[in-house]
């Protein structure tokens, strides 16, 4: 369970902080999403990297900025985030070796988030 | 854009039984990846199982194999000899192939528990 590490495991923030959620892969993988699970809902897809660039935003609210420094390393940077976006936040990373060849998706341990 | 369901939320099995857990899809797309994985309490989610949508023979890993009913867009998990340490959530998964990368669409999940 140590390819994709994420850290802080449990987060508590008020609607007027800003933090940092950080992942990392050592699988020396290409692509690196952020998702999103709430209780009740299934698994939504937030954000895509492959190689660095961002290939997919799937209609997520700006309070949520995504940083993809290389391929090893994913941030997703929160501001003036609202109650209703406590949850765990699932990183992942694939080797996408070419687009379309369905890598098999590695996840990290999440970190929980609850906002006040 | 392709829908994941799983339609029983719970489910329970005696240790050394077996269990069997539902998943179907929707897609008009003829290529493409299932997958399932398993999310224990409080633990990583990792994958049990995947299988190619161009491949007939169904998936086995160990204890674990797949009914793919392409034509009825079908594919239930068979967990044999049922173990303590299968209890967990189970997410049926689909992935697309085409050149907007790997994007995961995850069911609703299935809670297993394992009964001693």
């Amino acid at each position: 369970e140590t390819g994709v590490t994420q850290t802080p495991r449990h987060l508590v923030m008020g609607m007027t902080n800003k933090k940092s959620l950080k992942c990392e892969q050592h699988l020396g993988h290409n692509a690196m999403y952020w998702y999103k699970q709430s209780a009740k809902k299934p698994l939504e897809l937030m954000f895509v990297y492959n190689f660095k660039e961002q290939t997919e935003n799937n209609s997520v609210p700006s309070r949520f900025s995504p940083e993809c420094p290389n391929s090893s390393h994913l941030f997703l940077h929160l501001h003036t985030l609202q109650p209703e976006d406590s949850a765990l936040y699932l990183c992942a990373s694939s080797q996408d070796r070419l687009a379309g060849a369905g890598d098999t998706q590695y996840f990290g341990p999440g970190t929980r988030l609850t906002v006040l | 854009a392709q829908t994941v369901t799983q339609s029983q939320p719970e489910m329970s099995v005696q240790e050394a039984e077996t269990v069997t857990l539902s998943c179907t899809y929707d897609t008009s797309e003829s290529n493409y990846y299932l997958f399932w994985y398993k999310q224990p309490p409080s633990r990583q989610m990792i994958l049990v199982i995947r299988q190619e949508a161009y491949k007939q023979q169904n998936a086995t890993e160990n204890r674990f194999s797949v009914n793919f009913q392409k034509a009825a867009k079908s594919f239930s998990l068979k967990i044999s000899d049922s173990q303590l340490g299968d209890t967990a959530m189970y997410f049926c998964a689909f992935l697309l192939q085409n050149n907007a990368g790997n994007m995961l669409t995850f069911g609703g999940g299935t809670r297993l528990m394992v009964k001693p």
